[in-house]
């Protein structure tokens, strides 16, 4: 069965420096793993994907992510925090072949001026 | 093309109740999932429609059910409501194979007094 593991359930940063948010997962088979970002009173947003491609993924709004199997790991980094980048962020995981999501318990992102 | 839709975006309802929430894809996708979310177990699975069937679900009671209509809007609901119910239910489109990102809707915050 495939879980994911959020390593910080908060994260606090300045506006500028680099945000780092940790994930680890564990699945059967070759999976497919997403950085989805929620603000406030809002759906989710895809931010990033991996899908047996490049290592290195990057997203949209400067944020990337580096899959490494070896370590079972999906951090999301990105090098300049913005105030708009509040938000929870979850690490999913989808085993190859089916479509359900399994989700990580979010890791909440402050930004400071 | 528009996104996800969710209606009604709000909902209060009491304990014993039935309730209906209502989820429109995007224009091309023919698979909705739903997914409960609330703050002590996070993102949960509840089931998925593809082609008006059921074809994954999660580990909820029979209390909650769904539907798919021929034109993939897909309905959910839940019976005899329990203060635990109380959640924000969202939503999430693909086209419908098991590879595809799944798109979300802004959700539905259920509360059950």
């Amino acid at each position: 069965a495939q879980s994911v593991t959020q390593l910080d359930s908060h994260v606090s940063v300045s506006e500028g420096t680099p945000v780092l948010l940790r994930c680890n997962y564990s699945s059967s088979y070759s999976p497919s793993l997403f950085w989805y970002v929620q603000h406030p009173n809002k759906g989710l947003q895809l931010l990033l994907k991996y899908t047996s491609a490049a290592t290195l993924v990057k997203g949209i709004n400067g944020f990337e992510a580096e899959f490494k199997k070896s370590e079972t790991s999906f951090h999301l980094t990105k090098p300049s925090a913005h105030m708009s980048d509040a938000a929870e962020y979850f690490c999913v995981v989808r085993e190859a072949g089916y479509s359900t999501l399994t989700f990580g318990k979010g890791t909440m992102l402050l930004v400071s001026p | 093309k528009a996104g996800v839709t969710q209606t009604p975006r709000y909902l209060i309802k009491t304990r014993g109740q039935q309730v209906t929430l209502s989820c429109s894809p995007i224009s091309g996708h023919r698979s909705v999932s739903w997914y409960q979310q609330t703050p002590g177990q996070g993102l949960q699975f509840l089931f998925e429609y593809f082609s008006e069937t059921q074809r994954n679900k999660g580990n909820f009671p029979g209390r909650f059910s769904g539907r798919q209509f021929s034109n993939s809007r897909s309905e959910m609901n839940v019976s005899t409501l329990e203060l635990g119910d109380s959640a924000l239910y969202l939503c999430a489109t693909t086209e419908g194979g098991s590879t595809d990102t799944q798109y979300f809707g802004p959700g539905t915050r259920l509360t059950v007094l």
